[in-house]
């Protein structure tokens, strides 16, 4: 099975929050992240997290980490039309490559 | 600003034919990697490098191969070996340290496609 898992389309209301999800199997876990990536373009860091922490909030993203499920979620508060794009979950162990999930597509309407 | 060029943007191949996508980088950055994305498969990885003159497999390195003769280049040949070459590819670097959390720094992109 994947090592990252993510649902593959999310639709919401502009204005209202999304909530993206992301499961990961590796416990040693050091570092989980999430990009953003528009039509056409290449991935854009967005924040990222250690795994000693359990939340993190940047403006309109917060991101929140349960160690003991293996679940990760990235908030968007106030989602925008701006905000429609494929979102990646990814997971770095130690020193190795980072693992990336398959990407879900936010659909923003009005 | 410092960042990562990739070209072409897209590109066309014709059977038969080997074609090299350009991915440079002045970040200073001392590892580079190449992605292969797929519709709804996420990003697999063809190769990457830790250092200038070497240079790893990655999952899906059949059909493809690199060269990394200076820190600032990691150009990707895809070869008439790959037989299901259209995708986008994407190439990103880190600075080096593999053991710490600094993320990647990808391009553009370039699409490829078959003639």
């Amino acid at each position: 099975g994947e090592d990252v898992e993510q649902s593959l389309f999310l639709s919401v209301r502009e204005g209202d929050s999304s909530v993206i999800n992301c499961t990961y199997t590796d416990s040693s876990s050091t570092y989980l992240y999430w990009y953003k990536q528009e039509p056409g373009a290449g991935l854009q860091l967005l924040t990222y997290i250690f795994s000693n922490m359990d939340m993190k909030q940047d403006q309109r993203l917060t991101v929140l980490l349960n160690k003991k499920d293996k679940h990760l979620s990235l908030r968007i508060a106030d989602t925008q039309t701006g905000d429609s794009a494929i979102y990646f979950c990814a997971e770095k162990v130690g020193s190795y490559i980072p693992t990336f999930g398959r990407g879900t597509s936010l659909i923003v309407h009005p | 600003d410092g960042g990562i060029t990739q070209s072409p943007k897209y590109l066309f191949r014709k059977e038969g034919q080997n074609v090299t996508l350009s991915c440079e980088q002045n970040l200073n950055h001392d590892a580079m990697y190449w992605y292969r994305q797929d519709p709804g498969q996420g990003l697999r990885l063809i190769y990457y490098s830790q250092i200038v003159n070497d240079f790893q497999k990655g999952d899906i390195a059949e059909g493809y191969s690199v060269s990394r003769e200076k820190k600032e280049s990691f150009p990707l040949t895809v070869t008439s070996a790959q037989k299901n070459p259209t995708a986008f590819y994407l190439c990103a670097s880190t600075p080096g340290n593999r053991g710490g959390g600094q993320p990647q720094h990808f391009g553009d992109g370039t699409r490829l496609s078959i003639l």
